[in-house]
C-alpha cells in the first residue's frame, strides 16, 4: 500500500533554472492537489487536478508554473525559470473520486523541498 | 469564500495536560469538512481527524477529539494527555462540497510544544 511518492525529497536549481516536481498518488486516487508551504506557514493551494484535466489553477501563478496529470504516469508540478522567491516545500496529495462526500482526507507526500540559488 | 484561520501562532503545554487549539471557519457552503493535520519536525503531514457539517457528534480518534461548535463556526481541536511526542504544528483545514471545486484549504498553523 504505498502511499503518496514525491521526488526528488530536495531539489537545488539555480536562478532561471527549470525545476519538475513529480508526485504519483495513491493507487487508485484519481484527484491530485499540489501545495506550496514556506517555513514557518500553512500550505497554500496551488492546482486541483484529476487525470488529464486541471479542475482549479487558482492558486498558481500565472507566469512560469503549470502542472499535468496525464493518463499514464505522474504528476507534474513545472517551474519554468526560478526565483529565489519559488524556494519552498511543495507538497502533493490525492485523494479518491469525491462525488458529493466531503470526508475524504487528503493523503500527502513527503514533500519536494526546491532550494534556488 | 472559504477561510480558515488559527489565531494561536505557538502553544507550550506541560506533559500529560490536556491541550485545546484554536480554529475559526467562514463558508456559505452548507455542506462541508473540517481535517486536523500535524506536521512534526521531519515534515511530513498527518491526518489526524474529521468532523463533517452534518454530524451530530463531535469526532474522536484516540486521544483526539473535535469541539464542534457549528453555530460559532469553530472546529477546536482537543488532545488529551498531551505527550513529548505531540509537539509539532498543528493545522485546520477544511473542504467545501458545493463550491470550491472541492479543494481543501489550510490555516496558517499553530506550533505545540511539549514541556517535560
Amino acid at each position: 500500500n504505498a502511499g503518496v511518492m514525491q521526488n526528488p525529497r530536495h531539489l537545488v536549481r539555480r536562478r532561471g533554472q527549470e525545476a519538475r516536481l513529480r508526485c504519483s498518488p495513491v493507487k487508485g486516487h484519481s484527484h491530485v492537489y499540489w501545495y506550496r508551504q514556506l517555513p514557518e506557514e500553512g500550505l497554500k493551494f496551488m492546482v486541483y487536478l484529476q487525470k488529464e484535466n486541471i479542475i482549479d489553477e487558482s492558486g498558481m501563478p500565472k507566469e512560469r508554473f503549470s502542472a499535468e496529470f496525464p493518463k499514464e504516469g505522474p504528476s507534474i508540478l513545472r517551474i519554468q525559470q526560478v526565483v529565489r522567491g519559488d524556494s519552498a516545500a511543495y507538497f502533493c496529495a490525492s485523494s479518491p473520486g469525491l462525488g458529493t462526500k466531503n470526508n475524504s482526507p487528503l493523503h500527502f507526500g513527503n514533500g519536494t523541498r526546491l532550494t534556488v540559488t | 469564500a472559504q477561510k480558515i484561520t488559527q489565531t494561536q501562532p505557538g502553544m507550550f503545554v506541560q506533559e500529560k495536560e490536556a491541550v485545546t487549539l484554536d480554529c475559526t471557519y467562514d463558508t456559505s457552503d452548507p455542506s462541508y469538512g473540517l481535517f486536523w493535520y500535524k506536521q512534526p519536525s521531519s515534515g511530513e503531514m498527518i491526518f489526524l481527524i474529521y468532523q463533517g457539517s452534518y454530524d451530530q457528534q463531535n469526532a474522536t480518534e484516540g486521544r483526539y477529539s473535535l469541539n464542534f461548535q457549528k453555530a460559532r463556526k469553530s472546529a477546536n481541536l482537543v488532545i488529551s494527555a498531551s505527550q513529548l511526542g505531540d509537539s509539532a504544528m498543528y493545522f485546520c483545514a477544511m473542504r467545501e462540497v458545493y463550491s470550491s471545486a472541492s479543494k481543501i484549504i489550510f490555516g496558517s498553523g499553530t506550533r505545540l510544544s511539549i514541556r517535560p
